[in-house]
């Protein structure tokens, strides 16, 4: 699987949107980029994912590059209870496993 | 949506035994995981439980130390057998529904091994 880079940590403010890059740049045509967050003391949970196009969604946006080799997560008002890891994971169409990387630890400031 | 449930959610275990990890999903599922994730760090795959037949397992993973079972749509187990302080993490279950591109997550259970 095609590997993302994301940086260790970010910090925002409450209530000030949030842009959580990662960079992808061996993805292949079939890979879908996907955004999944670990809040403390729990399993991860899906946020959003998409292929080509932004996708918007109750929790976030997603920011995919022209040529798909970066993609950017919005957190358009950033709350305490988004504090979280958040992982970027590309899947491609035909496989079955998600693997996870290191992830962005989102501090938020109150 | 699925719910996830596993059991037990934490346990103190002693050197050299084994402990079998329960996981139930609420709906049928097609593609049941378990991962691990040890202390500070990211999620690693383990294996995929396949219903009906032997588990697939990731490099440096094997049946041998990890056996899993998957009877039906819903459930599956995870041991660690022949435990070591070096297994002390959390073991979280995880499912797919159909082709979606969600994976669903139980709570995870907490392992430490003495």
């Amino acid at each position: 699987d095609a590997k993302t880079t994301q940086p260790n940590s970010m910090e925002s403010n409450e209530e000030e949107p949030v842009h959580l890059p990662c960079n992808h740049s061996t993805i292949s045509g079939t890979d879908y980029i996907h955004w999944y967050r670990q809040l403390p003391s729990q399993g991860p949970e899906y946020v959003i994912h998409g292929l080509t196009s932004n996708v918007n969604n109750r929790m976030a946006s997603l920011a995919i590059a022209e040529d798909r080799k970066s993609s950017t997560l919005i957190l358009h008002r950033a709350t305490l209870r988004d504090a979280a890891v958040y992982y970027c994971i590309l899947r491609d169409s035909t496989g079955n496993q998600f693997y996870f990387g290191t992830g962005t630890s989102l501090t938020v400031i109150p | 949506s699925a719910v996830i449930s596993q059991k037990p959610s934490r346990d103190i275990c002693q050197r050299g035994t084994s402990l079998t990890i329960q996981c139930q999903v609420d709906s049928q599922v097609t593609m049941m995981f378990w991962y691990r994730q040890q202390p500070g760090q990211s999620l690693t795959l383990i294996a995929t439980a396949n219903q009906g037949s032997e588990a697939t397992y990731e490099s440096g993973f094997v049946i041998d130390k990890f056996p899993i079972s998957r009877p039906n749509l819903t459930f599956s187990t995870l041991t660690v057998s022949n435990m070591s302080p070096e297994d002390s993490s959390i073991y979280l279950c995880s499912a797919r529904q159909g082709n979606t591109g969600e994976l669903f997550f139980g709570e995870g259970s907490r392992l430490t091994v003495l």
